[in-house]
């Protein structure tokens, strides 16, 4: 059961240009939402994330847009970068015990590469 | 201010035999989760630490098990290794309040002949 799933394995774009990554949850309990970048031979990485009383939070060229009731949710990178090049995984958790968030359960990724 | 750190890097065993892993937080973090991250897929929760207790358990065996330590540190331990336990094993360390990303080590890779 992939409660959370990007369904485009790989994305290419032209420096300078926007970045549009895209992720789908199915689970309506979620209510934070992360997206992470991954390089080759190096842990996740925290990017930004978005609470789901916010349907917008933007970190310089990040922007993450959140649409609950289609539950969707979508990473903007303008421009972007040639570093940008790597793997991007969207994130959610739901709170456990009601007070804190405990496990993350993540999407399957989406190779970024970004051409000079 | 050092981030999360993971040893050993790589480690190859054979099936059957039993492993540790080890973690130390990043500096002020007292929550650790471990996550194991198979070819071409995102990260799978195994479980939770706080307070050196298991928090929060995902969908894995009794094979696997942890420890967090009163410095936060943290150990996870497969028994009984099967081919299948080949895979990159993350450890990730955060606050215990809400809405604290977490941040990750960069793993072992664990190769289970």
């Amino acid at each position: 059961d992939q409660q959370v799933k990007q369904n485009s394995p790989s994305l290419s774009v032209q420096e300078g240009r926007i970045s549009i990554l895209n992720c789908d949850y199915t689970n309506s309990m979620f209510d934070y939402f992360l997206w992470y970048k991954k390089y080759p031979a190096e842990g996740p990485t925290f990017l930004i994330s978005i609470s789901s009383i916010k349907d917008k939070n933007e970190d310089g060229r990040f922007t993450v847009f959140l649409n609950k009731s289609a539950k969707h949710l979508s990473l903007h990178i303008v421009p972007s970068q040639p570093g940008d090049s790597a793997v991007y995984f969207c994130a959610a958790s739901a709170k456990a015990g009601g007070t804190s968030y405990g496990k993350l359960t993540f999407g399957q990724g989406t190779i970024l590469t970004v051409h000079p | 201010d050092a981030g999360v750190t993971q040893s050993p890097t790589h480690l190859i065993k054979t099936r059957g035999q039993q492993v540790t892993l080890r973690c130390s937080p990043k500096s002020g973090h007292d929550t650790v989760s471990w996550y194991q991250q198979a070819l071409g897929q995102g990260p799978q929760f195994i479980f939770q630490y706080y307070e050196e207790e298991e928090r929060q358990r995902g969908n894995f065996p009794d094979r696997f098990s942890g420890h967090q330590f009163p410095n936060y540190s943290s150990e996870l331990n497969v028994n009984a290794l099967l081919l299948g336990d080949s895979a990159l094993y993350l450890c990730a360390s955060s606050l215990s309040g809400p809405n604290s990303p977490l941040h990750f080590g960069n793993g072992t890779r664990l190769t289970v002949t």
